[in-house]
């Protein structure tokens, strides 16, 4: 069965102060790992695809990596608009299997 | 905003009640999915369509069905419905197929059952 870990659960930072979260999965079959942004109470917001190991994608201050069996957002000098609950889900063979995500807090 | 739609945005109910929630995808996307996302939990993946037919099966209840009609539009039906049910409802869609699978989601229905 396909399953995605995101660590940490929540990680709070300093306006400025770079950090990644991490995503572990494992699949059969990886057809793609998305991240996501989601806002409380509303629908998550798709960031990024990746969709093989060494692929990169980036997007004014986060970056997206993907290894064979992980990948990491980076966020680099974080703002208070970037808090947020971010996701990972990856698309193998069946259906897809999202992460319970990392809930980022960003203090001025 | 992402293009898909979903109505109603909220529905309170009582227990035992039947609801319908509705959903319209992004023009041209053919794949739709339901999600449940609990009070401080992840979301629940609930049931994927393809044009018009059942791609993949999560952890939804017997109580729940959905269905995906010739238009493309998706609808999930809730019957019986208990107190634990209350939770916001995620319609997502994307163009489907080996490739093209990243999600765009609606603005949710929230559902309370009293």
């Amino acid at each position: 069965e396909d399953q995605v870990t995101q660590s940490p659960e929540a990680l709070r930072l300093q306006e400025g102060e770079s950090s990644s979260l991490n995503c572990s999965y494992t699949v059969s079959g990886l057809r793609g790992l998305f991240w996501y942004r989601q806002d409380p109470g509303k629908g998550p917001e798709f960031l990024f695809t990746l969709y093989s190991a060494g692929e990169e994608k980036e997007k004014e201050r986060l970056k997206a990596t993907l290894t064979k069996k992980e990948s990491f957002l980076h966020i680099t000098a974080p703002k208070p608009e970037d808090s947020a609950t971010y996701l990972c889900a990856v698309q193998g063979a069946g259906k897809s299997t999202f992460g319970d995500g990392t809930t980022l807090t960003v203090k001025p | 905003d992402s293009g898909v739609t979903q109505t109603p945005k909220h529905l309170i109910t009582a227990t035992g009640q039947r609801v319908t929630l509705r959903c319209s995808p992004r023009s041209g996307d053919l794949s739709v999915y339901w999600y449940q996302q609990s009070l401080d939990q992840g979301l629940q993946f609930l049931i994927q369509y393809y044009n018009g037919e059942e791609r993949a099966k999560g952890n939804i209840l017997e109580r729940f069905s959905a269905q995906q009609f010739p238009d493309l539009h998706s609808e999930l039906n809730l019957s019986s419905l208990e107190l634990g049910d209350s939770a916001l409802y995620f319609c997502a869609s994307s163009v489907g197929g080996v490739k093209n699978n990243e999600q765009f989601f609606g603005p949710g229905t929230r559902l309370t059952v009293l």
